[in-house]
């Protein structure tokens, strides 16, 4: 089963607005990641917030942590129609190097 | 510098016969990784080496082969391939030298199983 779990599963947007991602997560972990995958392409590390970091910034990303809660969020400012893309989050716990997938949210910006 | 690359980029085949998708990446990384893409289920783990000659299961295992002789390739079997392995498959590799780094990603594979 995911380990993560993403809101929403798609979100459409306007050029120049801000749109944020979900994501929640059932156990412990040593970081977590955001990636992008744009539409038949590999995916590509966007960001990685350590479990004792509540936020972190990277350009017009924004990401936030809450361990409380297991759960962290990806905002992107001002997205441009490149921003189009899926968008995952992706979990790593204990001493092993192995990421565990969220379903992804699907991102349209509208130009 | 090509990175991490994937091969074939698409492949079809039919049921019961044995592919080999093919896996290579040139910084040295020691970790590399298989996973499969569904549509509704994301990415799930295969299988993982943390270095040559040393391979472990990931979340859906079942139904592949994996070997690492070198460290720059790391090679998936499907031995009798099946309908329910139709997906895309990615490989990736990272460098244990940072806590938590992250993965980087080769193009995929797309499998289809007739």
């Amino acid at each position: 089963s995911q380990q993560g779990e993403e809101d929403p599963q798609a979100l459409s947007i306007q050029e120049g607005e801000n749109a944020t991602m979900n994501c929640s997560y059932k156990t412990s972990i040593n970081n977590l990641q955001w990636y992008r995958q744009n539409s038949g392409r590999g995916l590509v590390h966007l960001i990685l917030i350590r479990s004792n970091e509540r936020e972190k910034h990277s350009g017009r990303l924004r990401v936030t942590l809450d361990t409380s809660k297991k759960s962290s969020s990806l905002l992107i400012t001002a997205s441009r129609a490149a921003d189009t893309a899926s968008y995952f989050c992706a979990s790593m716990r204990g001493s092993a190097r192995q990421l565990t997938f969220g379903s992804g949210t699907q991102l349209t910006v509208l130009p | 510098d090509a990175g991490i690359t994937q091969s074939p980029r698409y492949k079809i085949t039919e049921t019961g016969r044995q592919v080999t998708l093919m896996c290579h990446q040139t910084w040295s990384h020691s970790y590399m990784f298989w996973y499969r893409q569904d549509l509704g289920h994301g990415l799930r783990l295969i299988y993982y080496s943390a270095a040559a000659d040393i391979t472990d299961k990931g979340e859906v295992p079942d139904g592949y082969v994996v070997s690492r002789s070198k460290t720059e390739n790391f090679p998936l079997t499907l031995e009798s391939a099946t309908r329910s392995q139709t997906s895309v498959y990615f490989c990736a590799s990272s460098n244990p030298g940072l806590a938590g780094s992250e993965q980087f990603f080769g193009p995929g594979t797309r499998l289809t199983v007739l």
